[in-house]
C-alpha cells in the first residue's frame, strides 16, 4: 500500500534563511507527489507536484521540491523563507490502493514556523 | 472560475443528531474525495466518489457514515447519530475525470468544521 511520511512535526527557521521540509514515501510503481499548504482555519493550497520528467519542480510562492528516487523522498525547499510562510505543510503522494482505484494519500503534516 | 464550494463551514450538532456537509466540485471536475481532520493530526481519507458511484470507500466507517455524488446536485457526506468524536475538519477536494490520469492535482475546499456538543 502506498504511504507517505514527514518525518518532522514541527520545523522552526529563522527569516531569510532557506528552510527545508522533508516527505519520503512509499509506493509500487511510479509516484505521483503532491506538496499543499493549510493556513489556520483554511482548506488546502496546492504548491506544486512531481509527475515526471525533472527532479526539481518549482512551485507557488518560490517553493520548489526535490524528487530523488533512489532516496524516496520529495522535499520541500524555499531559498529565503518569509514570517508569511509559516504554515501546515502536507506532502500526499498518489498510487493504487488495494481495492485499484487511485486514491491521494496525505502525511500528518509538518508546521513551519519562521521567525522574524 | 469558482472553486470548491463547502457548506455549512461550521456545524453544530448535539450528540445523536445528524450532520450533512455538501460539496460542489469545480465547475468540470467530476471526482469528489472527503477527508477528515482532526485537530492536530493529519488529513485522513474518507471516500473517492464520481457522480452516481461510489470508487472508493476504504477510509469511511462502517457505521453511522455516509456518502453520495447524485447525476444533479452536489456531494452529500452525512453522519448519523453523531459522537463527540465525530467532531473535526471535514475537507472536499475534486478533480478533472480521467481515473487513470494521476497526475492530476485536487483542489479543496475550505472544509466544513463539525463541533458535538
Amino acid at each position: 500500500a502506498q504511504s507517505v511520511a514527514q518525518p518532522e512535526d514541527q520545523v522552526n527557521v529563522a527569516e531569510g534563511n532557506p528552510l527545508t521540509v522533508k516527505c519520503t514515501y512509499s509506493v509500487s510503481g511510479n509516484p505521483y507527489l503532491f506538496w499543499y499548504v493549510q493556513y489556520p482555519n483554511r482548506g488546502l493550497q496546492f504548491l506544486l507536484k512531481y509527475i515526471t520528467g525533472d527532479n526539481l519542480v518549482k512551485g507557488s510562492y518560490g517553493f520548489e521540491a526535490e524528487f530523488n528516487k533512489s532516496q524516496t523522498s520529495f522535499h520541500l525547499k524555499k531559498p529565503s523563507a518569509l514570517v508569511s510562510d509559516s504554515a501546515l505543510y502536507f506532502c500526499a503522494v498518489r498510487g493504487p490502493s488495494t481495492s485499484g482505484t487511485y486514491k491521494y494519500i496525505f502525511g500528518t503534516g509538518t508546521r513551519l514556523k519562521v521567525l522574524a | 472560475n469558482a472553486g470548491v464550494m463547502q457548506n455549512p463551514r461550521h456545524l453544530v450538532r448535539r450528540r445523536g443528531q445528524e450532520a450533512r456537509l455538501r460539496c460542489s466540485p469545480m465547475k468540470g471536475h467530476s471526482h469528489v474525495y472527503w477527508y477528515r481532520q482532526l485537530p492536530e493530526e493529519g488529513l485522513k481519507f474518507m471516500v473517492y466518489l464520481q457522480k452516481e458511484n461510489i470508487i472508493d470507500e476504504s477510509g469511511m466507517p462502517k457505521e453511522r457514515f455516509s456518502a453520495e455524488f447524485p447525476k444533479e446536485g452536489p456531494s452529500i457526506l452525512r453522519i448519523q447519530q453523531v459522537v463527540r468524536g465525530d467532531s473535526a475538519a471535514y475537507f472536499c477536494a475534486s478533480s478533472p475525470p480521467g481515473t487513470g490520469n494521476l497526475g492530476n492535482t485536487i483542489y479543496f475546499g475550505e472544509g466544513s468544521w463539525l463541533t458535538v456538543v
